[in-house]
């Protein structure tokens, strides 16, 4: 399995409601991200979690609350979000949580918040 | 920091060839990324280059690293409208990719 699958694929919420992003990877990978992108832009790195430890926060606003239950699993929380939130999110993987290994993207996550 | 720059548009006649061109400031970067973004979609990691190589060969794909001028290069040969989309280059640094702002290719008919 050389996929990361990410759910769900389109989402619209509301400024007060909660919602969570899910992904998915079954390569044996150690390291998941959490991207941002706006159209036509390159993505903006969020978060990194590296052995299921949080390495790299951007400074990310706290509306935005990642969880690494496991390694295979990355979940971003989302709470009173704003409509400039609105984005594709993208989740990636890769072997080792350092530069030297290539990324694996999904999908990502269309979130529309009104 | 590191910072990746790319031209923001490229158009091309399907069959010709198709150059996209990228420079970098950080010459610790190890790799070199080549992604492609299709409307809609997440990004597909089409090759890579380690910084002491100076050229990779991919079936209709090759990368080109000058190094002293920092200057990385995609050739995308017989270009077809499935290869109409967002390039974008990337390097590694400090435990991140460094992603340049993109090459849109519009290929035409």
């Amino acid at each position: 399995d050389t996929e990361v699958t990410q759910t769900p694929k389109h989402l619209v919420m509301g400024m007060t409601n909660k919602k969570s992003l899910k992904c998915e990877q079954h390569m044996g990978h150690r390291a998941m991200y959490w991207y941002k992108q706006k159209a036509k832009k390159p993505p903006e790195l969020m978060f990194v979690y590296s052995y299921e430890k949080l390495s790299i926060n951007e400074s990310v606003p706290s509306r935005f609350s990642p969880e690494c239950p496991n390694s295979s699993l990355l979940n971003l929380h989302l709470h009173a979000l704003q409509p400039e939130d609105s984005a594709l999110y993208l989740c990636a993987s890769s072997q080792r949580g350092d530069s030297y290994n290539e990324q694996f993207f999904g999908p990502g996550t269309r979130l529309t918040v009104l | 920091g590191e910072d990746v720059e790319q031209s923001l548009f490229l158009s091309v006649r399907e069959g010709d060839s198709s150059v996209i061109n990228c420079t970098y400031t950080d010459s610790s970067s190890t790799y070199l990324y080549w992604y492609k973004q299709e409307p809609g979609a997440g990004l597909q990691l089409l090759t890579y280059i380690f910084s002491n190589m100076d050229m990779k060969q991919d079936q209709r794909l090759t990368v080109l690293l000058n190094k002293k001028d920092k200057h990385l290069s995609l050739r995308i040969a017989d270009t077809q409208t499935g290869d109409s989309a967002i390039y974008f280059c990337a390097g590694g640094a400090r435990r991140k990719l460094i992603f340049g702002q993109g090459t849109e290719l519009s290929v035409k008919p």
